[in-house]
Formats: structure tokens, C-alpha cells, sequence
């Protein structure tokens, strides 16, 4: 079984100011992760995903993760916020084994912000 | 570049009612996927398709049914709609990679808004 606790429903920052999204997973085995964004009435899009090598990945607008085995954490950072990036992050990991389509998402996060 | 396209966008149901979520993509993945959103709880599968002609059960399959029509098409019925289903509902497909396995990442449409009275 898998899941994926996001920490913080609701962040807000600065524009200009650090973005810091939280992703905690569990998986019995090695793991795909992903980062989607959804803006206001639309649907969900890839922001990076990790599979395999390096443990860095680097995402569209500005966006990138990394992934620590040892803390189970793949957090979404970007270091400075612009008002465009206001919407609402999912964190999502699948089993690489099965159907690796078929992901557990978490709760979301909404970030706003302020200019 | 159409993607995956849903139909309707909007919905409203009374309790007993019956209707189908069209789905299409057109980016010729083997691997369909219905989702729902509920506010506070991510999304959840509903069911997904593997490949044409196959269809299983995700986290909260019931009081729904699926067909995959062919390969472009994965639809979802729900026979006697009820106030609980009331929620955003996604389809989204992905593709397999080079080395024959699926990549994992989803490609989502627009989602169909449903209400249920």
C-alpha cells in the first residue's frame, strides 16, 4: 500500500520569497513520485516527476524536488514565487511494478500569493 | 493538441438518475484512468483501464461502472446517482515508455462537474 501525507493545506508566501511544499510518502517499494498543479477550474499537469537516477529533478517553471529515500520525502521547492505560481499542488506516488498510472495523491496544498 | 477531452463539463443530477462521463484522448495511450476530487481529499481512482479491452476496480469503485470502448475511449456510468457522488470527476491516460512499462505520468482532462440533488 501506498500514501502521501502533504504538509500544510494552505501555504502562503511573497513574491520573490522562497516556495517550500511538503511531501511525505510510503511505498513497500521503490517509488514514482510526481508534482501536479491545477490552477482555478482546470485540470491537473505534470510539474516533474522522479523515477530513477538523480535524485534532484528539475520541473517547468522554476520548480524542482528532490528525492531523500532516507526521510521518505520528495518536497517542491522554488526559489523565488511569482504570482502566476498561485494554485493548488498535489503530491502523488505510484508502484513502479504495477500499473504506475494508477497514483495515490495527496491531500493538495493551495498556495497563495501575496505581492 | 487536443489531449483528453470530457464530456459534459457540467452536470446536474437528481437521486436515481443515470449518466455517462465521456472520455477521449488522442494521444494513443494504452492506459486510462478515472479519478474523482473532493475538496480536502486529493483525488481518488475510480477505476482504470491497462490496455483496450481490460478495465479494474480502484479505491472507490462502487456505484460506478466503466466500458473502454477502444482505445481512445473510457467512459463512466453511474447507474443510480446519489448525493455522495457529487464531485469533480477527471479522466486522464498515460502512456507506456521505451522499455514497455508506463511511464506513470497522468495527463488529465478539464474534469466534469457533477452535482447530485
Amino acid at each position: 500500500a501506498q500514501s502521501v501525507t502533504q504538509l500544510g493545506s494552505h501555504v502562503s508566501v511573497s513574491e520573490g520569497a522562497l516556495v517550500l511544499l511538503r511531501c511525505n510518502y510510503s511505498s513497500s517499494v521503490p517509488p514514482y513520485l510526481f508534482w501536479y498543479v491545477q490552477y482555478p477550474n482546470q485540470g491537473l499537469q505534470l510539474l516533474l516527476k522522479y523515477t530513477t537516477g538523480a535524485t534532484l529533478v528539475k520541473g517547468i517553471n522554476g520548480f524542482e524536488a528532490e528525492f531523500k529515500k532516507s526521510e521518505t520525502s520528495f518536497h517542491l521547492t522554488k526559489p523565488s514565487a511569482h504570482m502566476s505560481d498561485a494554485a493548488e499542488y498535489f503530491c502523488a506516488v505510484s508502484d513502479r511494478r504495477g500499473n504506475a498510472g494508477k497514483s495515490t495523491f495527496g491531500d493538495g496544498t493551495t498556495l497563495t500569493v501575496k505581492p | 493538441n487536443a489531449g483528453v477531452t470530457q464530456t459534459p463539463k457540467f452536470q446536474v443530477l437528481k437521486t436515481g438518475q443515470s449518466m455517462t462521463l465521456q472520455c477521449a484522448q488522442d494521444m494513443n495511450h494504452n492506459s486510462m484512468y478515472w479519478y474523482r476530487q473532493d475538496p480536502g481529499m486529493g483525488l481518488r481512482l475510480i477505476y482504470y483501464s491497462a490496455s483496450e479491452g481490460t478495465t479494474d476496480k480502484g479505491e472507490v469503485p462502487n456505484g460506478y461502472n466503466v466500458s473502454r470502448l477502444n482505445k481512445r475511449e473510457f467512459s463512466l456510468r453511474l447507474e443510480s446517482a446519489a448525493p455522495s457522488q457529487t464531485s469533480v470527476y477527471f479522466c486522464a491516460s498515460s502512456a507506456k515508455g521505451r522499455q514497455g512499462t508506463n511511464t506513470g505520468e497522468l495527463f488529465f482532462g478539464e474534469g466534469s462537474r457533477l452535482t447530485v440533488l
